[in-house]
């Protein structure tokens, strides 16, 4: 799989979008794009995927570089439950697929 | 929406006991997963079940054991506990094909004395 890059932290004010980003240079080209979330002593929450074009959902858009080097997820107006560690994940759909999480980057999301 | 839920949400044992941690999933999902999570260490899969009887090793197996006799029931049994399995214990499940979109229980927090 795909090794996968994200910042260790950021932050944004109550309201604004937040738009975390995530470096996949190796990424080929039947992997997928995947962001998790994990609120504080909660288990992991899947938010969205993505192969090469953008994606939106209720939750979240993700949006992918022409050269899928690169992605970026947006929650267009943050809330305080925002708040939370978020994992990209590189990986190729599949039966039996198993879903390696890396460090993530904890958003803080400030009044 | 789909529900997966974990037996305990804390749990204290003493070294050298038999442990089961129950995980029970509401999606008639096909495959089933055991993660533990360890601050600097993320999350690291145990096992991992695509049928009723079938398992397969994670990435840290040792110590481990699992049992899936129902599809929606998956456990994990710690044969001898040691303090060393002190950790956050997550279960999730997903289709059969789909496997990357897992549903995750709220996890058992595991002390061992």
């Amino acid at each position: 799989d795909a090794k996968t890059t994200q910042p260790t932290s950021m932050d944004c004010a109550e309201g604004r979008a937040a738009n975390l980003p995530c470096n996949h240079s190796t990424i080929s080209g039947n992997e997928y794009v995947y962001w998790y979330r994990q609120i504080h002593s909660q288990g992991p929450q899947y938010i969205i995927h993505g192969l090469k074009n953008n994606e939106t959902n209720e939750m979240a858009s993700l949006i992918i570089t022409e050269d899928r080097k690169s992605s970026t997820l947006i929650l267009p107006h943050a809330t305080l439950r925002d708040t939370a560690v978020y994992y990209c994940i590189v990986r190729v759909s599949g039966a039996n697929s198993k879903l390696t999480f890396g460090k993530g980057i904890t958003l803080s999301v400030r009044p | 929406d789909v529900k997966v839920t974990q037996s305990s949400r804390y749990l204290v044992k003493r070294t050298g006991e038999k442990v089961f941690l129950e995980c029970v999933q509401d999606m008639d999902h096909e495959n089933m997963f055991w993660y533990r999570q360890d601050p600097g260490l993320g999350l690291r899969l145990i096992y991992f079940s695509y049928d009723v009887k079938m398992k397969e090793k994670g990435d840290i197996p040792e110590g481990y054991s699992v049992s899936r006799e129902k599809k929606e029931r998956f456990s994990l049994i710690l044969e001898s506990a040691s303090t060393n399995q002190t950790s956050m214990y997550l279960c999730a499940s997903s289709l059969l094909h789909g496997g990357e979109t897992q549903y995750f229980g709220p996890g058992t927090r595991l002390l061992v004395l």
